[in-house]
């Protein structure tokens, strides 16, 4: 059973415009939020997170938006490069006093020159 | 600073055999962790570690996987016997203290099992 779910296995988008990455949990004790990144042959680096307390968390090109009500997180980057051309893992901890993240499957996204 | 090292990168062994991945985490990082990777999947942790103590191995299949940190700093995570679903990425990461994995873990390359 998934508790953290991208439904979305891939993403494609235009240099310059905004990539979207969807991502839903089921849980409802996780109170802490993570986006990783991972490139090919490399393992995966820390993007950007968010408290449960929150409802957007903004870093440079990057911003997650949380929906506690609709268990519901989104990574937007704007404006999309190249260089983010990567898979991008939703991660969820903190149910039951454990931070130890559950991940989800992962996005690869593809930004086209 | 090094990152997290891990050998070897690549590893393919057949069904029933044995194999052991090493890590060498962050210098002065109190905290090691172990993530499988199987492909199409995200990261599942199978072991952490606070120093050399376990903190918590609940998804550690422990009839054939085992894993240790003498001393406090480097491991090694086994597989005796291995099967053919034990195919993954191993990956491995350290962060300075018990805290929520985010900002303050770093990972390894991984190490690529095939079981054939």
């Amino acid at each position: 059973d998934q508790q953290v779910k991208q439904n979305s296995p891939s993403l494609s988008v235009q240099e310059g415009r905004i990539s979207i990455l969807n991502c839903d949990y089921t849980n409802s004790m996780f109170d802490y939020f993570l986006w990783y990144k991972k490139y090919p042959a490399e393992g995966p680096t820390f993007l950007i997170s968010i408290s449960s307390i929150k409802d957007k968390n903004e870093d440079g090109r990057f911003t997650v938006f949380l929906n506690k009500s609709a268990k519901h997180l989104s990574l937007h980057i704007v404006p999309s490069q190249p260089g983010d051309s990567a898979v991008y893992f939703c991660a969820a901890s903190g149910a039951g006093g454990s931070y130890i993240p559950t991940f989800g499957r992962g996005t690869s996204l593809i930004v086209h020159p | 600073e090094a990152g997290v090292a891990q050998s070897p990168r690549y590893k393919i062994i057949e069904k029933r055999q044995s194999v052991a991945f090493w890590c060498n985490p962050i210098s002065g990082h109190a905290t090691l962790y172990w993530y499988q990777q199987i492909l199409g999947q995200g990261p599942k942790l199978l072991i952490q570690f606070q120093n050399n103590g376990v903190v918590d191995d609940s998804q550690l299949p422990k009839d054939r996987f085992s894993a240790e940190r003498l001393k406090g700093v480097d491991s090694t995570l086994k597989i005796q016997p291995a099967k053919l679903e034990d195919s993954a990425v191993y990956l491995c990461a350290s962060s300075p203290r018990d805290t929520p994995v985010g900002t303050e873990a770093f990972f390894g390359q991984g190490t690529r099992l095939t079981v054939v």
